[in-house]
């Protein structure tokens, strides 16, 4: 089945700076990759998702790139605000009559004013 | 649109008691899933509704959970007897894939944490 790996699990960058998270996974058969952000005690937040027919897609200060050959995508935050600290989480779907997502580890974001 | 709702947002219960945790998915998402969280680790999934069927549960850890979703609407989610290791956040997410259409975002619930004394 699929597995992803996320690093890294923590990240403090000063107000202002790029932040990038990256994830690996290891069926190349997966078609959709997802980003949740998840501020603490609430809801994990669907913040931009990539489909395996695209290398890249943009909102606004955030950015998703995926590598279908290398089999890793990463997210970029531009610009970090305090308001983005929260914990990240990549996921794939698995590429099966399912809708199960693999998601990584969660990387713990804390931008410093 | 009202988001996926989920009841209780918390639960404490004693070792081998019982507990039933509810989601009410988006209205139309035919797709529901369960996942849990344990402290400090990934989401991992645990099953997946398409209307009334389990599509897929091969993320259930033993067969002390039960899940249902009889009329295709709301899911229940049942512990019973309650082990220390099930404690958690227990999330539920919707979507609605359209014939053709793949891939739809799933929308997550704000979880059930459940603590097992």
């Amino acid at each position: 089945g699929e597995n992803v790996e996320q690093h890294p699990s923590t990240l403090s960058v000063q107000e202002g700076d790029s932040a990038v998270i990256k994830c690996t996974y290891s069926d190349s058969a997966s078609n959709y990759f997802p980003w949740y952000k998840q501020e603490l005690g609430k809801r994990p937040q669907l913040i931009i998702d990539i489909r395996s027919n695209v290398g890249e897609k943009k909102d606004q200060r955030i950015a998703v790139t995926l590598n279908k050959t290398a089999k890793h995508f990463s997210l970029h935050i531009t610009e970090t605000q305090p308001e983005d600290s929260a914990v990240y989480f990549c996921a794939a779907k698995e590429a099966s009559n399912t809708g199960k997502l693999i998601f990584g580890q969660g990387t713990t974001l804390q931008v410093k004013p | 649109e009202a988001g996926v709702t989920q009841f209780p947002s918390h639960s404490v219960i004693e070792k081998g008691q019982t507990v039933t945790l509810r989601c009410d998915p988006i209205s139309g998402h035919d797709n529901l899933y369960w996942y849990r969280r344990v402290m400090g680790k990934e989401i991992k999934f645990l099953l997946h509704f398409v209307k009334e069927s389990k599509q897929d549960e091969s993320g259930m850890p033993n067969n002390r959970f039960l899940a249902e979703r009889t009329g295709g609407t709301y899911s229940t989610l049942k512990v019973q007897p309650a082990e220390l290791e099930d404690s958690g956040v227990y999330f539920c997410a919707s979507s609605q894939d359209w014939a053709g259409v793949e891939n739809q975002p799933q929308h997550f619930g704000d979880g059930t944490r459940l603590s097992i004394l």
